[in-house]
């Protein structure tokens, strides 16, 4: 079993819908999440990150928490082509300092 | 969010020559770093960690000896990729760490080698 398991897509979603994207892990003491967007070519760039069961929003984005499920989801809401990349889940695990990455969910936006 | 500086974002070198990647914080102190190696289509795989002041903990079934990181001031560290090989081709990212818990972590542009 994968440490971060994403679905790798492509996920298609209409201009101004919500885009939902998924990742579960498997190390319970885990107790930092991450979403990075990254760009072809480009490095990842951090959009949220979430430490608490829950919900936390940020302008369009909404991350989501549920250490019970070992589940962490993002929202983007009003979906922009320019939002079309991968997106790539990230953990830091109880033992280490270290963060492992999913292997990303590549997300297409269509006008 | 923190500014992370990586040079060169590409090199182009001949087989079994060594090339040197820079990763710099340009606006805080990161004790640890970490270096990544993406290959096209796929996801982030952590090489090493590398420590301010001692040696770096690699990852299962990354060489150390071919893949030498030196960490020696809190806003520098360095990989050196030596004897390079053309599967040594790839996209190297490093990170280094900041916020609540010293938890997030900001990358550097990347650097795009070229084994000839």
């Amino acid at each position: 079993q994968k440490e971060v398991e994403q679905n790798s897509g492509p996920l298609s979603v209409p201009e101004g819908a919500i885009a939902s994207l998924n990742c579960t892990y498997s190390d319970r003491g885990s107790q930092s999440f991450f979403w990075y967007r990254q760009y072809s070519g480009k490095s990842p760039e951090l959009i949220m990150s979430i430490y608490s069961n829950g919900d936390k929003e940020d302008g369009r984005f909404t991350a989501q928490l549920n250490k019970a499920s070992q589940y962490v989801s993002l929202l983007i809401r009003d979906s922009q082509p320019s939002d079309s990349a991968t997106y790539l889940c990230a953990v830091r695990g109880s033992s280490a300092s270290k963060i492992i990455f999913g292997s990303g969910t590549r997300l297409s936006i269509r006008p | 969010g923190a500014v992370v500086s990586q040079h060169p974002s590409w090199v182009i070198c001949k087989s079994g020559t060594s090339v040197k990647i820079e990763c710099r914080s340009l606006d805080f102190q990161a004790t640890t770093m970490f270096w990544y190696r993406q290959f096209p289509k796929q996801s982030l795989m952590l090489m090493a960690t590398s420590n301010e002041g001692s040696k770096a903990t690699y990852e299962q079934g990354v060489e150390k000896d071919k893949f030498l990181i030196n960490h020696a001031s809190l806003t520098l560290s360095t990989l050196t990729v030596t004897s390079a090989h053309p599967e040594d081709s790839s996209f190297y990212i490093c990170s280094a760490g900041t916020g609540p818990m010293n938890t997030e972590a900001f990358f550097g542009q990347g650097t795009r080698l070229t084994v000839v």
